[in-house]
């Protein structure tokens, strides 16, 4: 298995182009999220989604879109890019139940300069 | 204020020194997540636990609900340790949010 992959790993953006970082999981995993961790900051969630036809909104989703049309993809789309979305952003995906079920499993990242 | 805290934000040790990580939550959770993050790289869980004591090799990860702590000990390190360990937890009415502290830099000095 390979996990959460994660593309790209690393992109430069102009301020106002568009992107989409995609993730894709072959776990069979019901829950997904995307993340941004800036430096010096916790790991924020930017939207999550518990099945496919299902997203919801993070604690910081302005800017960003997201869907989730099967149950390995989970795109995240950036529609006019701006300086305040340089990061490093993260997916993740778990399966849904009690703890231990639902530990969480992380892509490697994609590293993402908006200039 | 963070719901999560940890401490120190950054630790250097020499190779061999037996390592502490601290976490301190504010809310009711379910379980609580040790992560590892190497420089660069990507974020890996290395334990979830609801109580009491996990051990895998050399890390042992502690959690007390009752004082809403959990502790990282890491024995024997090696410079291969050094990584930014992260805490987060699972709580507030949900079984999979997770909500982050911001991590403690370990280097480990050959």
């Amino acid at each position: 298995n390979a996990g959460v992959t994660q593309t790209p790993k690393f992109r430069i953006l102009k301020i106002g182009q568009s992107m989409t970082l995609q993730c894709t999981q072959d776990m069979n995993h019901n829950y997904m999220y995307w993340y941004r961790q800036d430096p010096g900051m916790g790991l924020k969630l930017i939207y999550y989604s518990v099945g496919a036809g299902i997203t919801d909104k993070g604690e910081v989703p302005n800017g960003y879109n997201v869907s989730r049309s099967t149950t390995e993809d989970f795109p995240l789309r950036l529609e006019l890019a701006a300086p305040s979305q340089t990061s490093v952003y993260f997916c993740a995906s778990s399966h849904p139940g009690l703890p231990p079920e639902n530990i969480q499993y992380f892509g490697a990242g994609t590293r993402l300069s908006v200039l | 204020k963070n719901e999560v805290e940890q401490s120190p934000q950054n630790l250097t040790a020499q190779e061999g020194e037996f390592i502490t990580i601290n976490c301190s939550y504010s809310v009711g959770i379910s379980a609580l997540h040790w992560l590892q993050q190497h420089p660069g790289g990507g974020i890996v869980s290395l334990f979830m636990l609801s109580s009491g004591k996990k051990k895998h090799g050399r890390l042992i990860a502690t959690i007390n609900i009752q004082e809403k702590h959990s502790s990282l000990h890491i024995t024997a390190s090696h410079p291969r340790d050094s990584a930014v360990y992260i805490c987060a937890v699972i709580g507030g009415g949900s079984n999979y949010k997770l909500t982050f502290g911001k991590g403690t830099l370990l280097t480990v000095n050959p």
